[in-house]
């Protein structure tokens, strides 16, 4: 059974750089498929951050695309998000995500972290 | 690019059909048949209901079905019951090379 595991900070001052990474348990990163970052705001819908497939070809979001950076590490079975100069904006439950790319749909969903951006 | 419209709310009664909408444009829901539904509970994760507009993933009941006309599609849950209960979302690709979501619609369970 494949599943998926957000870690990181809970409080990020704003300015500063928002860091994630998901654990991926019960397959291998390396096999295959995009590997995305979902974020969302409390009391609002979710917002796809980007994606990045095994072989390291990252897809972020063209609104986010300036402050996003999306990693793979194939060792140890992870990938990860950056996001730099938040704000308060970016206060939201970020879920990591397995995404099927060639139909743009995400079939597993980790449990989610919430992250505050406040001084 | 703007989220995908959808209402706010929908109820029904159990045993009774409900349908949700989820209105884009010709460069996303009208564009491509990368549309997909999403199920959240309080405090869960969103769960994969449908994709590719009308596809159910392996263990989603059949009570749950999708659609599309011209840039709208829309997702009907047959015979409601009270686990039914909860948020909905939609999802699109774009034109733009992303994915972009529905604002949500909240059903109740009369």
């Amino acid at each position: 059974q494949v599943q998926l595991q957000e870690s990181g900070p809970g409080l990020v001052k704003p300015s500063e750089t928002l860091s994630l990474t998901c654990s991926v348990s019960g397959y291998s990163i390396s096999s295959g498929y995009y590997w995305g970052w979902i974020r969302q705001p409390p009391g609002k819908g979710p917002e796809w951050i980007g994606s990045i497939s095994h072989s390291e070809s990252a897809s972020p979001n063209p609104s986010l695309k300036s402050r996003v950076t999306i990693s793979v590490d194939t060792s140890k079975n992870q990938f990860s998000l950056r996001l730099n100069s938040v704000t308060a904006a970016d206060t939201a439950v970020y879920y990591c995500v397995r995404d099927l790319r060639w139909n743009w749909y995400f079939d597993l969903w980790g449990r989610g972290a919430l992250v505050i951006v406040s001084s | 690019q703007s989220a995908l419209t959808q209402p706010a709310s929908v109820s029904g009664s159990p045993g009774q059909s409900i349908t949700i909408s989820c209105t884009g444009t010709s460069s996303d829901v009208g564009g491509y048949n990368y549309v997909s539904w999403y199920q959240q509970h309080p405090g869960k994760a969103p769960k994969l209901i449908l994709y590719n507009i009308s596809s159910r993933p392996s263990g989603v009941s059949r009570r749950f079905s999708g659609s599309r006309s011209g840039n709208t599609a829309s997702l009907t849950i047959s015979g409601l019951q009270p686990e039914d209960e909860a948020d909905y979302y939609c999802s699109s690709y774009t034109s733009s090379d992303a994915s972009v979501f529905g604002l949500g619609t909240k059903v109740t369970v009369l």
